[in-house]
């Protein structure tokens, strides 16, 4: 079974610019969130997509946007790059039923991507 | 408000037992926990659910006491292979939606070091 597949890797920018990053969930799992990682901030809550629909938003600007298609692969974008916005991006896939409903075996549980490495100059 | 972990660090020895507390301020749903090493990915160890508990692992197990909102990590005889930085992930009780399941508040790590 195949990972939750995150592309690019790395990537370099400068100020202004903006990046579009992809994630692949795992086959099967339709929800995808995205979390944004920083030596200083830590981990944190990007926003949540299921059946193409936003589920959930964290504290970011509106800089940072996602979507999610058809097949439940995803992206982000973040416009107007700042020096802040240096990060590894994560992308976690997990099982959730349309009804939210947890179920046994912790279908809730997040697998995560390696991460899209970005560095903004 | 994220969960706040203690120990921030812990240094160990091969065969050593280790705990790693997770408190939060709010009322939480599930706890999961994470453990990410050097550049990789955060991997899955063990989810706590309100009312229940799972063990992930069998030498690592965890508790949740829902009446403080806090958890504990369990590593016993540690092996080399579980340095890393531990995560806790907390998730609150799901609105009527049930819209919260794929949004979880991480503490800030907890860095294990385990030498042989």
């Amino acid at each position: 079974k195949a990972g939750v597949t995150q592309t690019p890797r790395y990537l370099i920018k400068t100020r202004g610019q903006q990046v579009t990053l992809s994630c692949s969930p795992i086959s099967g799992h339709r929800s995808v969130s995205w979390y944004q990682q920083t030596p200083g901030q830590g981990l944190q809550f990007l926003f949540e997509y299921f059946s193409e629909t936003q589920r959930n938003k964290g504290n970011f600007p509106g800089r940072f946007s996602g979507r999610q298609f058809s097949n439940s692969r995803s992206e982000m974008n973040v416009s107007t790059l700042e020096l802040g916005d240096s990060a590894l991006y994560l992308c976690a896939s997990s099982y959730r039923t349309a009804g939210g409903v947890v179920q046994t075996g912790g279908a809730n549980v997040l697998t995560f991507g390696a991460g899209s490495r970005l560095t903004v100059l | 408000q994220q969960p706040v972990q203690s120990p921030q660090a812990v240094i160990l020895r091969e065969g050593e037992d280790a705990v790693i507390n997770c408190s939060s301020s709010k009322a939480l749903y599930s706890v999961h926990w994470y453990r990410q090493k050097h550049g990789e990915a955060p991997v899955f160890l063990m989810i706590l659910l309100k009312g229940g508990e799972q063990k992930g692992h069998e030498k690592i197990s965890a508790s949740f006491n829902e009446k403080k909102q806090q958890s504990s990590l369990y590593l016993t005889a540690s092996q080399l292979s579980y340095s890393g930085t531990y995560f806790c992930g907390t998730s609150e009780v799901p609105n009527a939606g049930g819209t919260s399941y794929g949004k979880l508040t991480f503490g800030q790590g907890t860095i294990l070091t385990v030498h042989p």
